[in-house]
């Protein structure tokens, strides 16, 4: 069975401390990863999508960086704006052409000033 | 920056009565989809659309829900007799085409009474 796991559920940060977040997957040949952030009340915003293993992509404070198991979202020094919860997704490969998406439980980020 | 738009915001509705949720995709897209997330639980797909038809559904999209393109810009989702456990936000998404990430739309807040 596909499936998403995501790592830690919670992670509290000061303004400038660096971390990283994981997304690990199983799924049967895989077509495209992706890191959305959701705020409350709000939907999945799109971030960046991975499609093969040592691709790297980025954006302001955030990396992301793909193995053939897992992905990692790197944040370096976070501010208070980029307090949000991060979802990880895989697109299935069954399905058609289209491939709907398998998401993950997201790591619910806090900066703290 | 063109958007996915859904109404409303919020619906509350007694159990066993009918919904309908709107989406309006973004223009030039042609691949549509429903998700839905229970609170404090994974964003899971229900059911994606292409071409006037349905392309995939999940094992949630049984008979009591249905999706329509009734004209050239609205996506709903309808609920024939909806049930407490149907209580979530619903999440409409979109792209142009599968190699490209889904864009979302700030979701509809269902409450079964």
């Amino acid at each position: 069975e596909d499936q998403v796991t995501q790592s830690p559920e919670a992670l509290r940060l000061q303004e400038g401390e660096s971390s990283s977040l994981n997304c690990s997957y199983t799924v049967s040949g895989l077509r495209g990863l992706f890191w959305y952030r959701q705020d409350p009340g709000k939907g999945p915003e799109f971030l960046f999508t991975l499609y093969s293993a040592g691709e790297e992509k980025e954006k302001e404070r955030l990396k992301a960086t793909l193995t053939k198991k897992e992905s990692f979202l790197h944040i370096t020094a976070p501010k208070p704006e980029d307090s949000a919860t991060y979802l990880c997704a895989v697109q299935a490969p069954r399905g058609g052409s289209q491939g709907n998406l398998i998401f993950g439980k997201g790591t619910k980020l806090s900066v703290k000033p | 920056e063109p958007e996915v738009t859904q109404t409303p915001s919020h619906q509350v509705t007694q159990m066993g009565q009918e919904v309908i949720l709107r989406c309006v995709p973004i223009s030039n897209h042609l691949y549509f989809y429903w998700y839905r997330q229970i609170l404090g639980q994974k964003v899971e797909f229900l059911v994606s659309f292409y071409n006037n038809e349905i392309s995939e559904k999940s094992e949630i999209f049984d008979d009591q829900f249905s999706v329509e393109r009734p004209d050239g810009s609205n996506f709903t989702l309808k609920i024939r007799s909806t049930k407490l456990e149907d209580s979530a936000m619903y999440f409409c998404a979109s792209h142009r085409d599968p190699n490209q990430p889904q864009h979302f739309g700030d979701g509809t807040r269902l409450s079964i009474l």
